[in-house]
């Protein structure tokens, strides 16, 4: 069976700390991306990634930076971690192609005190 | 990527089949629709898409209009663990990366109801 793998399910952080979010995919996908959910404001799109070393911007990318130096592997960095960024973090991964769906991690929710 | 209009919630009753309702009315021509569910504390699942025929898989039903401006998910027999919040979104097909562009709103929250 598919898996997207979130390294921890629970985080807290403290203000100004530098954070790294881990996630790994099993599938062999060519594209990754990182969301974040809060209430109210559905999922928005931080970064993606369609190849290593490869990334683009999302929607909300302030505040945030991203590694792909493995296929498998897609980090969400926050590299000075604000109260502001308390959420529900996602990862995703998909097939290269037309209509390919995505597959989500269970996500990791991050505390930021 | 055309927006989407979804109820806020809905119930179903367990084993009724359970009809969730999209409008797009402002959907282009290359626009597939999608939907997905997350479950509590999950992160979101692919369900179906279809572009202008009705589609069915082991999960559900999807139902498109002729003029394609809205659309009906159905799962036939809702058990309890269909409670979640259904995503209805359009996105462009043929694009390698459509993804991306894939936009959550925040659903429908459905309950199953015993």
């Amino acid at each position: 069976d598919v898996k997207v793998t979130q390294s921890s399910r629970y985080l807290v952080k403290r203000t100004g700390e530098k954070v790294f979010l881990e996630c790994v995919q099993d599938m062999d996908h060519e594209n990754m991306f990182w969301y974040r959910q809060d209430p109210g404001l559905g999922l928005r799109l931080i970064y993606f990634s369609y190849d290593v070393k490869m990334k683009e911007k999302g929607d909300i990318p302030e505040g945030y930076s991203v590694s792909r130096e493995k296929k498998e592997r897609f980090s969400l960095i926050l590299e000075s971690a604000s109260t502001n960024q308390t959420s529900m973090y996602l990862c995703a991964s998909s097939l290269a192609g037309p209509n390919e769906k995505l597959f989500f991690g269970s996500g990791t929710q991050l505390s930021v005190l | 990527d055309a927006k989407t209009t979804q109820p806020t919630s809905m119930d179903c009753a367990e084993g009724r089949a359970a009809n969730l309702p999209c409008n797009h009315s402002t959907i282009s021509g290359n626009e597939y629709v999608y939907w997905y569910r997350q479950i509590h504390s999950q992160g979101p699942q692919y369900i179906i898409h279809g572009l202008k025929n009705n589609e069915t898989n082991e999960m559900a039903s999807l139902i498109i209009t002729e003029d394609r401006k809205s659309s009906t998910l159905i799962l036939p027999h809702a058990t309890l663990r269909d409670t979640a919040v259904y995503y209805c979104i359009v996105r462009v097909g043929g694009s390698n990366f459509g993804n991306e562009k894939l936009t959550f709103g925040t659903g429908t929250r459905l309950t199953i109801i015993p």
